[in-house]
Formats: structure tokens, sequence, C-alpha cells
């Protein structure tokens, strides 16, 4: 399978700055897609990442929020903008497996905001 | 009604016994399903796929699937301290767009 690489691990942030999340495949991949794991909580759909086009995103998630670029088929940020403290979470990169229906992740990126 | 439930544990079972845990889904016309372990701090991790009714083992784990009655099932045999993790259900839901929607999550703890 696919080697997903994902940076940074992990950050602490203060109250309305911005973070990047970097993500790296090593292979091609039509779709990649962005999870949120709030404490305790599930996984939770941000958004698609959609090589050549906008991202598709998931009611409740907006891209000035979270604007995802996706400049090819091997790589995609995610950023959290204007941070605040419940956007303390686990982020998660993930791509589908060879028939598209189960997901592979990234490490992820565990941010607190303080 | 959530499109995919189950018990958030935690459950605790002795060492050596087995752990079984239950996942519903509301979905009638799913026909993917997938277990993942989520270890605290980590990803998740694929560790069972089944499409058919009936059993599928691999290794220590089997996975029971039941279309019929829309649940799923795991169980880990002769658990080990290191089975103690976080076990997300997944299901591929058509009316979600065939995206994966995933469970709670059942935590499990094995004490030695």
């Amino acid at each position: 399978s696919a080697v997903i690489s994902q940076k940074p691990s992990r950050d602490i942030c203060q109250r309305g700055t911005s973070l990047t999340i970097q993500c790296q495949v090593d292979s091609q991949v039509t779709m990649m897609f962005w999870y949120r794991q709030q404490p305790g909580q599930s996984l939770t759909l941000i958004a698609t990442a959609n090589q050549g086009s906008e991202a598709t995103y998931e009611s409740g998630f907006v891209i000035d929020k979270f604007p995802i670029s996706r400049p090819n088929l091997t790589f995609s940020t995610l950023t959290v903008s204007n941070m605040s403290p419940e956007d303390s979470s686990i982020y998660l990169c993930s791509i589908p497996g060879a028939t598209n229906e189960k997901l592979f992740f990234g490490s992820g990126t565990q941010l607190s905001v303080l | 009604q959530k499109e995919v439930e189950q018990n958030s544990g935690p459950l605790s079972v002795p060492e050596g016994a087995i752990a079984s845990l239950n996942c519903t889904y509301s979905d009638r016309v799913s026909q993917s399903f997938f277990w993942y372990r989520q270890y605290s701090g980590k990803s998740p991790e694929l560790i069972m796929s089944i499409y058919s009714n009936g059993d599928k083992e691999d290794g220590r784990f089997t996975a029971q699937l039941n279309k019929a009655s829309q649940y799923v099932s795991l169980l880990i045999r002769d658990s080990q301290p290191s089975d103690s993790a976080t076990y997300l259900c997944a299901v591929n839901i058509k009316a979600a767009g065939n995206k994966l929607t995933f469970g709670g999550g059942t935590r499990v703890l094995v004490k030695p």
C-alpha cells in the first residue's frame, strides 16, 4: 500500500493564527480526504481534495476556515485558519484503496490551540 | 439515529479472553464494512474488511456481518494487552455519497 507522510505531527498554536498541514503520498492518487477527530470523538470528513479543481466540503465545513490545496496527484495541504481552542483536534489525511472503498490514513497532526 | 453506532465502552476483558465488539448501521444497502484499530495518539489502522454475510477470519480477528439485521461485529480471540485500543467501525453509506462513515469507536482494555 502507498506511504502517506503527514507533517507536522503535532503543533501548539496561539488563538487567531493559522496552521498548514501537508500530506504527501508516494504514488499518484485521484482523491485525497481530510478528516478531523476531536478529542474522544470519531472521525469526521472535512473535505475531499480534488486535483485541478476546488475541494468539496462537507456540511459544517467551509473553505474560508479550512482552505485546501491539491497542486498535483501526490500532494495536498489543509490550512486551519483563525484558530480557536475548539479547533484542537487530530487532523488526518487519507487516500482510498484500490477499489475506492476502504481508506488508508496518514500519521495525523495533533493540533492544540491555546 | 446515527448512521453507524457503537458502544463506546470501555470494554474490559482479561488477557486470553475473547473481546466481542458490535456495530449497527442504518443504511440497508451498504455493501462494504471495515474495522479500524486506533491506538491512543495514533492514526486509524485498517485491520478487517468484510463484504458478504457470514464470518471472515484473519489471525486472531473474526469479522461477522449480518446485512438483514444491519450489524457487523468483531471478535478478538486470545486478547493481549497490545490489543488495548479504540476500535472503529466504518461503513460505506450510500446516502452519504458512498463515503466511509465511522462509528464513535469502542475502547477496549485488555487486563493482564
